[in-house]
């Protein structure tokens, strides 16, 4: 069955701390992973996508990591800022469009 | 550019009631999506469009929900009758290529609907 799991599912972290989220998958055969970050009450934008030959990809303080061996990804956020508080949902593309999405993980960012 | 538009926002409506949410897409995007997104199920792709034609409506939940999308710059997604189990956020998205090659999948604000 064709999943996507994250965790932690929250997460409570002060300002100019570093935090990491972690992103499990089974989606195959695997064609890319993204990473999107959800204000409240805006739609998804997304912060970085990943192939199966890209092991880390950057966006500013966004730091994406994919294992497609043991099909894990990270996203690291770097000295946080209180914009950072959002959900941040894993997004994996296997076969056509068969598009799983993760149930995110809820960032909060706290002065 | 505008990035994908939404309308209405917001929607309170009474059980019973039609609903039709509108969507614009990004200019030169070939590809248009509908997901819904609520607490207990997070984001769900009902349907999508390639260049105007439905390819996929495997995630509609039922003949109540239909979608539309007669030209290039627009789409309808319609709920009747509407029942309370419909509240959700409404997403429409635009890409200009497959997600599987890589392309950005770009969001618009959501429609928030309320059924009551």
């Amino acid at each position: 069955k064709n999943q996507v799991e994250q965790s932690p599912q929250s997460l409570i972290i002060l300002e100019g701390k570093n935090c990491t989220l972690q992103c499990n998958y089974t989606v195959s055969p695997f064609s890319n992973l993204r990473w999107y970050k959800q204000d409240t009450g805006r739609g998804p934008v997304s912060l970085t996508i990943m192939t199966f030959s890209e092991n880390t990809k950057s966006n500013g303080r966004y730091t994406a990591t994919l294992d497609a061996d043991t099909k894990q990804s990270s996203l690291h956020i770097t000295a946080s800022q209180l914009s950072d508080s959002a959900s941040y949902i894993c997004v994996v593309s296997g076969r056509g469009f068969k598009t799983i999405f993760g149930a995110g993980t809820r960032l909060f960012v706290k002065a | 550019d505008a990035g994908v538009i939404q309308s209405p926002r917001h929607e309170v409506t009474e059980m019973g009631q039609e609903v039709t949410l509108r969507c614009k897409p990004i200019s030169g995007h070939d590809y248009l999506f509908w997901y819904r997104q609520t607490m207990m199920r997070g984001l769900e792709l009902l349907i999508y469009f390639n260049n105007n034609v439905p390819i996929d409506d495997s995630g509609m939940p039922e003949d109540r929900f239909s979608a539309k999308m007669p030209n290039a710059s627009f789409s309808t997604l319609k709920i009747q009758p509407s029942e309370p189990r419909d509240s959700a956020v409404y997403f429409c998205a635009s890409s200009p290529g497959t997600p599987k090659a890589g392309n950005t999948i770009y969001f618009g604000e959501g429609s928030w609907l309320t059924v009551v």
